[in-house]
């Protein structure tokens, strides 16, 4: 079967560094995608990695191992407005979209 | 970037009934759109691409006949919830997708059926 794992909950401290981790196992790899979504309203793009390594975005970095089947998202300046939910959802050899459950970031002043 | 509208953002219907929920391309076209159904605290569920001109692709498990889907030009598809039941109540969203790997959300339609 195919899986996506993400942890549940993490919680971190306004202004420090988070890394949100994802491993997976699907029928085939076309890409991850890591999305933000706030309580209540539809996912936003984040990052799109289809080769290994790590790529920057402002605050938000997304790295990817392929043959370690992980991923992993960097946030960094953590601000009170980055807590949300962080889904990674993966493209499978069909190109259909498999979603992990997310995890749910929680900032601390 | 592009921008994908839902209508509506919120509705309440009754049991038995049926709701159309749209999703729409503002400023691009897509031959494609996808439907998302998301219960509290879980991950979005795939239900069914839509395909413009042609039928729409449903997910195992999701019934065709409850769940109409018109993809009735490049910039509108819609979902059409018939003879709802309390159990249909979630979070409705749609995606299209633009290039290479971009997905765009829609801001999601909440359905809840009393």
């Amino acid at each position: 079967g195919q899986n996506i794992d993400q942890p549940t909950e993490m919680t971190a401290t306004e202004g420090a560094i988070v890394q949100i981790n994802c491993t997976y196992q699907t029928s085939g790899f076309n890409g991850l995608f890591w999305y933000q979504q706030h309580a209540g309203e539809a996912p936003t793009f984040l990052s799109y990695n289809v080769l290994d390594g790590l790529e920057e975005k402002g605050r938000f970095s997304s790295f990817l191992s392929r043959s370690k089947g992980y991923s992993y998202l960097l946030l960094k300046e953590l601000q009170m407005k980055d807590s949300a939910s962080y889904l990674c959802a993966v493209v499978d050899s069909n190109y259909q979209l498999i979603w992990g459950a997310g995890t749910k970031l929680i900032i601390k002043p | 970037g592009a921008v994908v509208s839902q209508h509506p953002s919120w509705v309440i219907c009754k049991s038995g009934t049926s709701v159309k929920i749209e999703c729409r391309s503002l400023d691009f076209q897509a031959t494609t759109m996808f439907w998302y159904r998301q219960f509290p605290k879980q991950s979005l569920m795939l239900m069914a691409t839509s395909n413009e001109g042609s039928k729409a692709t449903y997910e195992q498990g999701v019934e065709k006949d409850k769940f109409l889907i018109n993809h009735a030009s490049l910039t509108l598809s819609t979902l059409t919830v018939t003879s709802a039941h309390p159990e249909d109540s979630s979070f409705y969203i749609c995606s299209a997708p633009q290039g290479d790997y971009e997905q765009y959300f829609g801001p999601g339609t909440r359905l809840t059926v009393t």
